[in-house]
């Protein structure tokens, strides 16, 4: 596998709270993708970072990667019943190969 | 821009029979991707085309499994003799280039298999 969780993980927060989700992969990459999947629906994108950024925020969202350790995180703020989904990072295989290997995800309910 | 369109929804199968998974990518994509999806192994990928053209296939089951992309407009992912082993949810993805271009994601076809 190309990453190093193996189950699907679980993570029940109360609103407003902050949360962050981790993602650590085994061969290198130069980016990693976090999409979102609502219940019946297809992943979505919602950030990519790249190695030369080490940060990205977007909204709420903040992406880190590190190269080093191979690891990538997700972070919400002051989450919200909206961000109920599971959330899968993604690597591609780099060049000209787009296809994307997943993570196992991990599967977020925010309660009010 | 309905995005990705995928049909059916939802199949049913008895074991053995023959089963096929219909996409239409977002106009003017030129890459689409199957990819599987199964509680025990997470979303895998299957297949890819560009330009129509086959690219990497190092997904798909040796046996039983084939995918074609006729023309830009759809691309059918058939797997013959079905098992059980093959009830997933089948989703189709597309993107205007390759390389790192966001791929958009249809709802899937969730295909069960008795």
């Amino acid at each position: 596998s190309q990453w190093g969780e193996e189950n699907l993980q679980a993570l029940s927060i109360q609103e407003g709270e902050d949360v962050t989700m981790n993602c650590s992969y085994k061969t290198y990459t130069t980016v990693v993708h976090w999409y979102r999947q609502d219940s019946g629906r297809g992943p979505a994108l919602i950030i990519l970072i790249r190695s030369n950024e080490r940060e990205k925020r977007s909204g709420r969202l903040r992406a880190t990667l590190d190269t080093s350790s191979q690891s990538s995180s997700l972070s919400i703020t002051a989450a919200q019943c909206e961000d109920t989904a599971v959330y899968f990072c993604a690597t591609d295989s780099g060049g000209s190969n787009a296809k994307l290997t997943f993570g196992k995800g991990t599967k977020l309910s925010v309660k009010s | 821009n309905a995005g990705v369109i995928q049909t059916p929804r939802h199949k049913v199968t008895g074991k053995g029979q023959e089963a096929t998974l219909w996409c239409e990518p977002i106009s003017g994509h030129s890459a689409v991707f199957w990819y599987r999806q199964t509680i025990v192994q997470g979303l895998e990928f299957l297949t890819y085309f560009r330009n129509q053209a086959p690219i990497d296939d190092s997904g798909m089951p040796k046996e039983r499994f084939s995918a074609q992309m006729p023309n830009q407009s759809h691309s059918t992912l058939k797997i013959q003799s079905t098992q059980p082993q093959d009830s997933a949810v089948y989703l189709c993805a597309s993107s205007l280039e390759t390389g790192r271009d966001t791929q958009y994601f249809g709802p899937g076809t969730r295909l069960l298999v008795l």
